[in-house]
């Protein structure tokens, strides 16, 4: 069984420049994650979405942060200006409904310099 | 405010000994908890569950306790051992809706 792919794996950006990740669930997963890890702390739900519906999004900085879910398999997520606190590893994750447990994929490490 | 801790930042243990790692949590709203490790540059892989209907689970090596009265819950692994070494976070939150807080995870390292 595939597992969560996630591109790119490692992005460099200065500030203020738009920077976008993409994560392909594995297949039949309706529920998809998307979260932030800063070194050092847990990772951190920015949206959830189930099949192209958002579910929670009530963490995403909304000004800076988009994330779309077109057609309920593929996510895109974009950050637009990003700041030097953006760095961190973004990490999606998808679940099979019912159950709460999720499977990652291996992250995308942004450096904002 | 952070729902979900995990005080120890790191923990060293020797290999064949008891590995324990904690966790506590204070929303009494929280009713599901999972274990995830998670290598260097990996994403987290799931460990184990349990639901507030038990306070314990077990799968193989791996044990969840979970005190819903301390709202505590710890993770025992015997014999640890040195594939053990990896970074334990646990994670909380209500079924149903699938969102789970994280801890900020505790760093094990089991030494041969």
């Amino acid at each position: 069984e595939a597992g969560v792919a996630q591109s790119p794996r490692y992005k460099i950006i200065e500030k203020r420049q738009s920077v976008a990740f993409w994560c392909n669930p594995i297949s039949g997963h309706a529920t998809l994650y998307w979260y932030q890890q800063i070194l050092g702390q847990g990772p951190k739900l920015l949206i959830q979405f189930q099949n192209n519906g958002v579910v929670d999004d009530s963490q995403l900085p909304k000004d800076r942060f988009s994330a779309e879910r077109l057609k309920g398999v593929d996510s895109t997520l974009k950050i637009q200006p990003a700041k030097l606190e953006d760095s961190a590893v973004y990490l999606c994750a998808s679940s099979l409904d019912p159950t709460p447990r999720a499977f990652f994929g291996q992250g995308t490490r942004l450096t904002v310099v | 405010d952070q729902q979900v801790k995990q005080n120890s930042p790191s923990l060293s243990v020797q290999e064949g000994r008891i590995s324990i790692l904690n966790c506590d949590y204070t929303n009494s709203m929280f009713d599901y908890f999972l274990w995830y490790k998670k290598y260097p540059a990996e994403g987290p892989t799931f460990l184990i569950s349990i639901s507030s209907i038990k306070d314990k689970n077990e799968d193989g090596r791996f044990t969840v306790f979970l005190n819903k009265s301390a709202k505590h819950l710890s993770l025992h692994i015997v014999p640890s051992q040195p594939g053990d070494s990896a970074v334990y976070f646990c994670a909380a939150g209500e079924s149903g809706t699938y969102k789970y807080i994280f801890g900020t995870g505790t760093r094990l390292k089991v030494l041969a």
